[in-house]
């Protein structure tokens, strides 16, 4: 079954610290999304990522980087975690093509509590 | 950004009956998905439907599209606790190959 893999459900981390999610798709897609949620304003594009090494900034890239050293992991960092971004974090997968005909695969989430 | 509207933001109908949701969106698009998402989990995909197509089942789902009037709708038909979940939808513009953007969701309740 194909996956993508968060490496925490949940994590609670103190303000100031630096943060880094994790996100594995063994699906060999190009792209790749990082999204938070938060109650009444649904998912918002943190960064994203069409091949190795480049990204995009989405709508919210502020205070968050990103790294893509291969293929399959995509990885997001808070710099300086901040209580405002206590979140679910969600990854994504899709492949050009796919997207267009199998849409996006998510991992299940991460629940960042930064206290 | 997110561009879709959903209506309603929540649903709670009887086990059996069917649940209708609405999607409005504002820019020509390539495809229209809709999504589930579990209280607390990832979102799973559903469904696509094509710019060029009107209609399409899966199951107990059915989607329809219309572009003319930028708007869609997901049917689930005889509904069951499992059921319960938010649904969103998603429309992929016309002039990319890799955003998704996205509405609100409804939450949609199935009572037994």
């Amino acid at each position: 079954d194909v996956k993508v893999t968060q490496s925490s459900r949940y994590l609670v981390k103190r303000t100031g610290e630096k943060v880094f999610l994790e996100c594995v798709q063994d699906m060999d897609h190009e792209n790749m999304f990082w999204y938070r949620q938060d109650p009444g304003l649904g998912l918002r594009l943190i960064y994203f990522s069409y091949d190795v090494k480049m990204k995009e900034k989405g709508d919210i890239p502020e205070g968050y980087s990103v790294s893509r050293e291969k293929k399959e992991r995509f990885s997001l960092i808070l710099e300086s975690a901040s209580t405002n971004q206590t979140s679910m974090y969600l990854c994504a997968s899709s492949s050009p093509a796919g997207s267009g005909m199998r849409g996006y695969t998510f991992g299940s989430g991460t629940r960042l509590t930064v206290v | 950004s997110q561009q879709g509207e959903e209506d309603p933001q929540a649903l709670s109908i009887q086990e059996g009956e069917n649940a209708t949701m609405n999607c409005s969106y504002k820019t020509s698009i390539n495809n229209l998905q809709w999504y589930r998402q579990n209280s607390g989990r990832g979102l799973v995909h559903l469904i696509l439907i094509r710019s060029n197509e009107r209609e399409k089942h899966s199951g107990r789902l059915r989607v329809t599209l219309d572009t003319s009037k930028k708007s869609s709708s997901l049917l689930i038909t005889a509904s069951r606790a499992a059921d319960t979940a938010s649904y969103f939808c998603a429309t992929q513009p016309m002039d990319s190959n890799y955003q998704l953007i996205w509405g609100a969701g409804t939450k949609l309740i199935i009572k037994p």
